[in-house]
């Protein structure tokens, strides 16, 4: 079964607003944990990502944040702009698998002006 | 910037037919893979590679080979192409360490006819 799951497929925000996506894992030995961001006809890049050892990690307009006991982790943007307009894949992986990371089906993010 | 480049970067083939997709790297990383994209199923992983001449199955190897012929060079097969192997196939390469980021190639569109 799948071990990433992004349970909303679409997503639209306000520019200026908070945009919000959620991932869930079932595989208790994850402990990385990443959001790619793919526009389309392109290749998905890595936005952001943060270890288990870690609640939270923030870069500029980006937060992840992650919650261990529920298996489950999100990507904050805020002050979301028309740019940020993509499809926003989440992945994780376990240590040791030679970065043999699962992904989830991904989320459109819709940022109108 | 690390820097992964497949070829061809689109391809119609007949059912029943052999393709072979290419992947090359300059990033001088020890891991390669190859995923599928399907419209609903985000990115799944075929087969990976941590060391030339040595490949490892991923989540769906069904009706895949692969082969590591150099640390650069990442190739798919697919022997006897079927309509269901429609898809866009991306390349990535890690590097080691722990360092699970993915480079990612700009994807083959793949159409079985």
């Amino acid at each position: 079964g799948q071990q990433v799951k992004q349970s909303s497929p679409s997503l639209t925000v306000q520019e200026g607003g908070i945009s919000i996506l959620n991932c869930d894992y079932e595989n208790d030995m994850f402990d990385y944990f990443a959001w790619y961001k793919k526009y389309p006809d392109n290749s998905p890049t890595l936005l952001i990502s943060v270890r288990s050892n870690v609640d939270k990690r923030e870069d500029g307009r980006l937060t992840v944040f992650l919650n261990k006991s529920g298996k489950h982790f999100s990507l904050h943007i805020t002050a979301s702009q028309p740019e940020d307009t993509a499809v926003y894949l989440c992945a994780a992986g376990a240590r040791g698998t030679g970065s043999k990371l699962s992904f989830g089906k991904g989320a459109k993010l819709t940022v109108s002006p | 910037e690390a820097a992964v480049t497949q070829s061809p970067r689109s391809k119609v083939a007949v059912t029943g037919g052999k393709v072979t997709l290419s992947c090359h790297q300059t990033n001088n990383h020890d891991y390669m893979y190859w995923y599928r994209q399907d419209t609903g199923h985000g990115l799944r992983l075929i087969h990976y590679s941590y060391v030339a001449d040595s490949t490892e199955k991923g989540d769906i190897p069904d009706g895949y080979k692969a082969s590591r012929p150099s640390q650069e060079n990442f190739s798919l097969i697919l022997e006897l192409a079927s309509l269901s192997q429609t898809a866009v196939y991306f390349c990535a390469s890690s590097d080691t360490g722990g360092n699970e980021r993915l480079f990612f190639g700009h994807g083959t569109k793949l159409s079985v006819l």
